[in-house]
């Protein structure tokens, strides 16, 4: 079964500051999809960005980046020059073959003046 | 852009009532999730339906239903209503044809027992 794990339940960065969250993810498919999603205070679930597997360049946002690191099953997302609306919940998500997505248990992002 | 729709945005219900969540999914897109979030919780996958048949299903309780219907939006019916029911559940929609592979969210049903 596919697993997705964060291990940073909280971060801080400051206002203009680079920060990287990070996420690592078990599966035995070869082919499959990587998405970061952020949960601000309203709790709506906004995707920020996606990674096909068989892709090798890492995907780009504007402020936001990932580094994809297929053998290694890490995909981090990186958030340059982070703005106060940054602050959120991200969620780092796997989709199956079969189409489930599979979330991680999140990171709050706090973002300081 | 259209978005996914759900109704309501909020319901209050008592233990061992019945409650009905709507999901409208964007237009042409053919897979409808359910996703529950605890207070502090990660979402947890419910049920998944492509072409109005279930195509997955995860920790639903049996008490809950769902279904997607002709014109493919979905209802998730739960009954016997808990206090740990308590909950925002959360639809997505995606295209699997065009494969657009994101799952766009709608803005959650924040559901309530008391």
């Amino acid at each position: 079964a596919q697993t997705v794990t964060q291990s940073q339940p909280e971060m801080s960065v400051q206002e203009a500051e680079t920060v990287t969250l990070s996420c690592t993810y078990d599966t035995s498919e070869s082919d499959y999809y990587l998405f970061w999603y952020k949960q601000p205070p309203s709790r709506q679930m906004i995707l920020v960005i996606r990674q096909e597997a068989y892709k090798q360049q890492n995907a780009t946002e504007n402020r936001f980046s990932v580094n994809f690191q297929k053998a290694a099953k890490s995909f981090s997302l990186k958030i340059s020059d982070s703005q106060l609306g940054d602050a959120a919940m991200y969620f780092c998500a796997y989709r199956t073959r079969d189409d489930k997505i599979i979330f991680g248990k999140g990171t709050r992002l706090h973002i300081l003046p | 852009a259209a978005g996914v729709i759900q109704s309501p945005r909020h319901l209050i219900k008592e233990k061992r009532e019945t409650a009905t969540l709507k999901c409208y999914p964007i237009p042409r897109h053919d897979t409808v999730y359910w996703y529950q979030q605890g207070p502090g919780q990660d979402p947890q996958f419910l049920i998944s339906f492509y072409e109005k048949m279930q195509s997955d299903k995860g920790s639903i309780p049996d008490r809950f239903s769902a279904q997607q219907f002709s014109d493919y939006h979905s209802e998730l019916n739960m009954s016997s209503l808990e206090l740990g029911d308590s909950a925002l559940y959360f639809c997505a929609s995606s295209s699997i044809k065009d494969m657009n592979t994101e799952a766009f969210f709608g803005q959650g049903t924040r559901l309530t027992v008391v």
